[in-house]
């Protein structure tokens, strides 16, 4: 089953409103979540490290006050794309590291992705 | 910095015909290497991984990859594709288990009944 849920999977809103995105681990502790995003029939893009506790580093050329991460807690991490517009339509998705027992040799587990349209 | 190479952007074979995609890396230690496949629409399936150790790997659905270190390459094959086979398959590299990936631009399989 699933280890890593992210919702919602789809969400359509208009441009100007706030879109938030979450991302949970479900049975393993996650220091560390990423944010991609995928443009239709392209490659998945790093957008930013999420760590729990910390601020989140961002890659090049994503704009940190438009795209909000919050890592509050070891299984939850959040993006909240702020006053959305067309452009911000995309497919993200997130995945996380687990941590502790059992887990030194697992993967990054990803998420389902949201597929997030403006209008 | 990690990048990656998917040379071929569509490959169309037939079914039961054998499969090679390609991928290659450019990152200066030993990379962690995987194969993710996206069904239109969806999420990502990790395929298989290679950390360490035997440079073969087999992973799900019949697949396997090889790491070769003096080509900078991690080939995904299957010997007789299924139509079910057909996806947006991508090939990722990073510098540890916990670091971020870096994914290619993705190769197309299409297949023909």
């Amino acid at each position: 089953g699933a280890v890593v849920s992210q919702h919602p999977s789809r969400v359509i809103c208009k441009s100007g409103t706030s879109v938030k995105i979450e991302c949970r681990s479900l049975d393993f502790q996650a220091t560390t979540m990423f944010w991609y995003r995928q443009f239709p029939k392209q490659s998945l893009m790093l957008m930013a490290t999420s760590n729990e506790g910390s601020k989140a580093t961002y890659e090049q050329g994503v704009e940190k006050d438009k795209f909000l991460i919050n890592h509050a807690s070891l299984t939850l991490s959040t993006l909240t794309v702020t006053s959305a517009h067309p452009e911000d339509s995309s497919f993200y998705i997130c995945s996380a590291v687990g941590q502790g027992r059992g887990r030194s040799n697992q993967p990054q587990h990803f998420g389902d992705g949201t597929r997030l349209s403006i209008l | 910095a990690q990048s990656v190479t998917q040379p071929d952007i569509h490959i169309t074979v037939s079914e039961g015909a054998s499969l090679e995609l390609r991928c290659n890396y450019s990152y200066g230690a030993t990379p962690y290497l995987f194969w993710y496949v996206q069904s239109p629409g969806q999420g990502l399936q990790l395929l298989l991984k290679y950390f360490s150790g035997d440079t073969l790997v087999q992973g799900i659905k019949g697949f396997e990859a090889e790491f070769k270190r003096s080509q900078s390459s991690f080939n995904l094959r299957k010997p007789s594709v299924h139509w079910s086979d057909a996806a947006e398959y991508f090939c990722a590299v990073g510098a540890s288990r916990d670091d971020k990936i870096i994914f290619g631009k993705g190769t197309r399989l299409h297949i023909l009944p």
